[in-house]
C-alpha cells in the first residue's frame, strides 16, 4: 500500500528555520515527481514546490522568494523541505503529495506554526 | 504570478446540477484538474486532464473546458458531495503548479 508520512513540523519563531521530511513507501519513489502543498488554517490549498524523480529539477511558488528548498534522497525514499526565514504567513499544514494524471496520493500533513 | 479564479461558493438542492467554474489565461494550453476536500480530510482528485474521471469517482462528476474557463459539473448532487472543490493547473510554461482559491459547495 502506498504511504506518505510527513514529519518535522512544530512551533517556530519568525525568522527561524524548519526542515520537513516525507517518508514514502509502497511504490518506486524515484519514478515520481513529488510536491509540497500547504494549507493555512481555514484557507485553501497552495502549491509550494515540486522536484522531479532524479532531483535535478526543482520549482517553487513565487511567494516563497528563495526561502524554501526542496530536495529528495531516493536511496532513503524521502522528500524534504528546508524552510528558512519563516514568517507568520507560513503557518499551515504542509502536505507532501504525488499528483499525476491518473491518481493522487497525499500524506496526512505536518503542521507548521510560526509565532512569537 | 499566474492565478486561477473560482467562485467562493455554490449552493444547490439535492438532485440538482452543480457547476463550478475556474478561469485562467493558460487554461487553453494547460490541462486542469479538480480536487474535492471534505472537512478534516486530504484532497481527492475527482477530474483529471479537463474531463477524465479517475477510477472510483462516481459518474455524476464530469469536467469540460472552453477557452480560458474549465467547469466541474456534478449531476444529481448528493448530500455527501458537500465539500470544498479546487481546480489546479500550471502556468503557460508548464513548470509552475497553481491551485484556484477553492469553491465551497453547499447542498441545501
Amino acid at each position: 500500500e502506498v504511504h506518505l508520512v510527513e514529519s518535522g513540523g512544530g512551533v517556530v519563531r519568525p525568522g527561524g528555520s524548519l526542515r520537513l521530511s516525507c517518508a514514502a513507501s509502497g511504490f518506486t519513489f524515484d519514478d515520481y515527481v513529488m510536491h509540497w502543498v500547504r494549507q493555512a488554517p481555514g484557507k485553501g490549498l497552495e502549491w509550494v514546490s515540486l522536484i522531479n524523480g532524479d532531483g535535478d529539477n526543482t520549482y517553487y511558488a513565487d511567494s516563497l522568494k528563495g526561502r524554501f528548498t526542496i530536495s529528495r534522497d531516493n536511496s532513503k525514499n524521502s522528500l524534504y523541505l528546508q524552510m528558512n526565514s519563516l514568517r507568520t504567513e507560513d503557518t499551515a499544514l504542509y502536505y507532501c503529495a504525488i499528483l499525476t494524471d491518473f491518481f493522487d496520493i497525499w500524506g496526512q500533513g505536518t503542521m507548521v506554526t510560526v509565532s512569537s | 504570478s499566474y492565478e486561477l479564479t473560482q467562485p467562493p461558493s455554490v449552493s444547490v438542492s439535492p438532485g440538482q446540477t452543480a457547476r463550478i467554474t475556474c478561469s485562467g489565461d493558460a487554461l487553453p494550453k494547460q490541462y486542469a484538474y479538480w480536487y474535492q476536500q471534505k472537512p478534516g480530510q486530504v484532497p481527492l482528485l475527482v477530474i483529471s486532464k479537463d474531463s477524465e474521471r479517475p477510477s472510483g469517482i462516481p459518474e455524476r462528476f464530469s469536467g469540460s473546458s472552453s477557452g480560458t474557463t474549465v467547469t466541474l459539473t456534478i449531476s444529481g448532487v448528493q448530500a455527501e458531495d458537500e465539500a470544498d472543490y479546487y481546480c489546479q493547473s500550471a502556468d503557460s510554461s508548464g513548470s509552475y503548479v497553481v491551485f484556484g482559491g477553492g469553491t465551497k459547495l453547499t447542498v441545501l
